[in-house]
């Protein structure tokens, strides 16, 4: 079985500032995808960054990136020039890649801070 | 084009109830999931739907629980007889095909007291 995890409960930043977000999984599969999801306190879960297993280039949107490293089941969530809003639940994910779909296995997710 | 919808956004039952929990996907949406979180945690898958079919219910309680998702109509969960234990955030999530990101609804929370 898949799984996920995320080793840093609590993350704390300084506005402006660049924090990494970890994320390590676990698959026997070839064909994924992994995902980065923000959860705020509304609750809603919204995608920050997407990442196909097959493309070796690091994914990146605006502000967020990542650094995807394959062979090491390592998947971190980089966020530049942090601002207030960035503060939530961090939640990594994982997703077979099968054209016929497949659930996400999430990680227990990261509380980031953002301090002015 | 309307996202997830989810309603009710809070659902309070008392124990020995039954809860149902809708969902409607995005427009051209055919695949649904649902997500359980309880407190403190990360999301748990629960069931997998297409139209009609019930595709993974890996997830899903041996008991009491059950998914739908009709022809036409809403994706339903039901929850019969709710403990407290069924306390918990339950969200939905849709995608246009297996393949592609999903894209979650607001969640309803349920309350049993």
């Amino acid at each position: 079985a898949q799984t996920v995890t995320q080793s840093q409960p609590e993350m704390s930043v300084q506005e402006a500032e660049t924090v990494t977000l970890s994320c390590t999984y676990d698959t026997s599969e070839s064909d994924y995808y992994l995902f980065w999801y923000k959860q705020p306190p509304s609750r809603q879960m919204i995608l920050v960054i997407r990442q196909e297993a097959y493309k070796q280039q690091n994914a990146t949107e605006n502000r967020f990136s990542v650094n995807f490293q394959k062979a090491a089941k390592s998947f971190s969530l980089k966020i530049s020039d942090s601002q207030l809003g960035d503060a939530a639940m961090y939640f990594c994910a994982y997703k077979r890649g099968e054209t016929s779909g497949s659930r996400l296995t999430f990680g227990e997710g990261t509380q980031l801070t953002v301090n002015p | 084009n309307a996202g997830v919808m989810q309603n009710p956004r809070h659902l309070v039952r008392r124990r020995g109830q039954e809860a149902r929990l809708r969902c409607s996907p995005m427009k051209g949406h055919s695949h649904v999931y649902w997500y359980r979180q309880l407190p403190e945690e990360g999301l748990k898958f629960m069931v997998y739907l297409q139209k009609e079919n019930i595709i993974d219910e890996s997830g899903m309680p041996k008991e009491r629980f059950s998914a739908e998702f009709p022809k036409e109509g809403p994706s339903i969960l039901r929850i019969q007889q709710v403990v407290r234990g069924d306390s918990a955030a339950y969200f939905c999530a849709s995608s246009r095909r297996g393949d592609t990101e999903a894209f979650f609804g607001q969640g309803t929370r349920l309350t049993v007291v």
